[in-house]
C-alpha cells in the first residue's frame, strides 16, 4: 500500500490548458507539501499545508492553486499552463510542521510536460 | 537564509570501490541534516538524518554520514558501492524552528557505478 500516492504519473498538455495533480497519504501525517523539480533536478518547495491550513506559500505564480480537502489529501491545480511549468512535481508528507526534525515521505512524482 | 552546497554534480565510481559525497551547509546554527536518494523515475527516499547526538549516523543500504560542525559539512559515505546505488543523491537541511518545516535541498550529485 503506497504511503504517498500521486496521480497522474505523467501529464502531457498544451500551453494555456488547466490541469490538476492529486495527492493522497495514508500515513496519518498532519503536514503535506508540494515540491517542484526542474530539468536540472533542483528541488524547491512550493506549498505546505498543516491540517488543511496553508502554512508555506513560496513565490509561486498565482496560476498555481493548492487545495487540501482534508489532511490526507493535497491537490495542485494549475491554470493557463506555460512552457516553464514543465517539471516533475512531488508531493510529500511529514508527521507535523512543528520543527525541522521531521522526515518527509515523498510520492513518486508527477511529470508534467507542456507543449 | 539557509543554503546547501553539493560541489560534485557527477561522480563515477567502480563497483566495490568506496564512495564519499560532499555536502556543505550554511545556517545560523546546527540545522537538521538529511540525505535523500532518488532512483530514476522514482521519488525521494530518506537514507539517513542527523538531529543531534553522535555525529556519525548510520542509514539504510550501508550508507553513513558524518556531521562536522567545524567544517559545516555532512558528507555521505559508503565503504563498497553496489551497481544498484547508481542514483541522484540530495543533501538537505531543515530549520530548527517550526513554521512549516521547509527543507532546503542541494543541487544533487549524480552517481554512476561502473561494473
Amino acid at each position: 500500500d503506497t504511503a504517498v500516492s500521486q496521480t497522474p504519473k505523467y501529464l502531457v498538455t498544451q500551453m494555456g490548458n488547466d490541469k490538476s495533480i492529486k495527492c493522497e497519504q495514508n500515513l496519518g501525517h498532519d503536514t503535506m507539501y508540494w515540491y517542484k523539480q526542474d530539468s536540472k533536478k533542483f528541488l524547491k518547495i512550493m506549498f505546505s499545508y498543516n491540517n488543511k491550513e496553508l502554512i508555506i506559500n513560496e513565490t509561486v505564480p498565482n496560476r498555481f492553486s493548492p487545495k487540501s480537502p482534508d489532511k490526507a489529501h493535497l491537490n495542485l491545480h494549475i491554470n493557463s499552463l506555460e512552457l516553464g511549468d514543465s517539471a516533475v512535481y512531488f508531493c510529500a508528507s511529514s508527521r507535523d510542521a512543528t520543527t525541522g526534525a521531521n522526515v518527509l515521505t515523498f510520492g513518486a512524482g508527477s511529470r508534467l510536460t507542456v507543449l | 537564509a539557509q543554503s546547501v552546497t553539493q560541489p560534485d554534480i557527477h561522480i563515477t565510481v567502480s563497483e566495490g570501490a568506496s564512495l564519499e559525497l560532499r555536502c556543505n551547509y550554511s545556517y545560523g546554527a546546527t540545522p537538521y541534516l538529511f540525505w535523500y536518494v532518488q532512483s530514476p523515475g522514482q521519488g525521494l527516499q530518506l537514507l539517513l538524518k542527523y538531529f543531534s547526538g553522535d555525529t556519525l549516523v548510520q542509514g539504510i543500504k550501508g550508507f553513513e554520514a558524518e556531521f562536522k560542525r567545524s567544517q559545516s559539512s555532512f558528507n555521505l559515505r559508503k565503504p563498497s558501492v553496489h551497481w544498484s546505488d547508481a542514483a541522484e543523491y540530495f543533501c538537505a537541511v531543515g530549520p530548527l524552528g517550526g513554521g512549516g518545516n521547509k527543507l532546503t535541498f542541494g543541487t544533487g550529485t549524480q552517481l554512476k557505478v561502473e561494473l
